[in-house]
């Protein structure tokens, strides 16, 4: 298994600019999520989902989209980057929402200019 | 309130030295889980241990310890015999379930651990 897996692992953005970070997991999980890791402040719930075709927004959720057409994958959409988005992206995924073990993948680095 | 709290922001050890991070949690549910983790320099995030809130029984596991005191709201981290690979950060999580908020997954803002040789 390659457990969860985050493309690409660095990427520079100017600002204006839109992106799609890319999750994807091979463990069948239920639920996949998406965190915001700045320095000084741990990680941050960005947004979540449940299943196929649910998600939902977490603690910073704005200026990011999501969808989730599969169990595996789990794309985070950046519509109008900005200087503030600057952060590590990470990635999770565990078997079933709040009791299962969430697992990371290695982490996406942004820089928006 | 911070529902998870890392009040050691870094610690640094020489090696072979003990060394314990402290947790401090909050929550009303009676039905939670507790994790550590541990992110290395290279970045990514480990999954180190997983605690529901109806055990605690303290797990011990090679040089890694640790201790879950309901009445203190405490879940404490100890690394026995350190090495320099043990340096990272280590971030405490907090899981509530039954929360119905979105904050699924909690976390502290981590501790920096230095083991110098």
């Amino acid at each position: 298994n390659a457990g969860v897996t985050q493309t690409p692992k660095f990427q520079v953005l100017k600002t204006g600019q839109s992106m799609t970070l890319q999750c994807a997991q091979d463990m069948n999980h239920e639920y996949m999520s998406w965190y915001r890791q700045d320095p000084g402040m741990g990680l941050r719930l960005i947004h979540y989902s449940v299943g196929a075709g649910i998600t939902d927004q977490g603690e910073v959720p704005n200026g990011y989209n999501v969808s989730r057409s599969t169990t595996e994958d789990f794309p985070l959409r950046l519509l109008s980057a900005a200087p503030s988005q600057t952060s590590v992206y990470f990635c999770a995924s565990s078997y079933r929402q709040g009791i299962g073990t969430q697992y990371f993948g290695p982490g996406t680095r942004l820089l928006v200019l | 309130a911070q529902k998870v709290t890392q009040a050691q922001t870094e610690i640094s050890v020489v090696e072979k030295e003990d060394v314990t991070l402290d947790c401090v949690y909050e929550t009303r549910d009676t039905t939670y889980y507790l994790f550590w983790y541990k992110q290395p320099p290279s970045g990514e995030l480990v999954f180190l241990i997983r605690r529901n809130s109806f055990d605690e029984q303290n797990e011990i596991s090679g040089r890694y310890s640790w201790n879950f005191q309901k009445s203190t709201s405490s879940f404490n981290f100890t690394i026995t015999a350190s090495q320099v690979v043990d340096s990272a950060v280590y971030f405490c999580a907090l899981s509530e379930p039954s929360s119905g908020s979105a904050r699924q997954l909690t976390f502290g803002s981590g501790t920096q651990l230095t083991v110098l040789p």
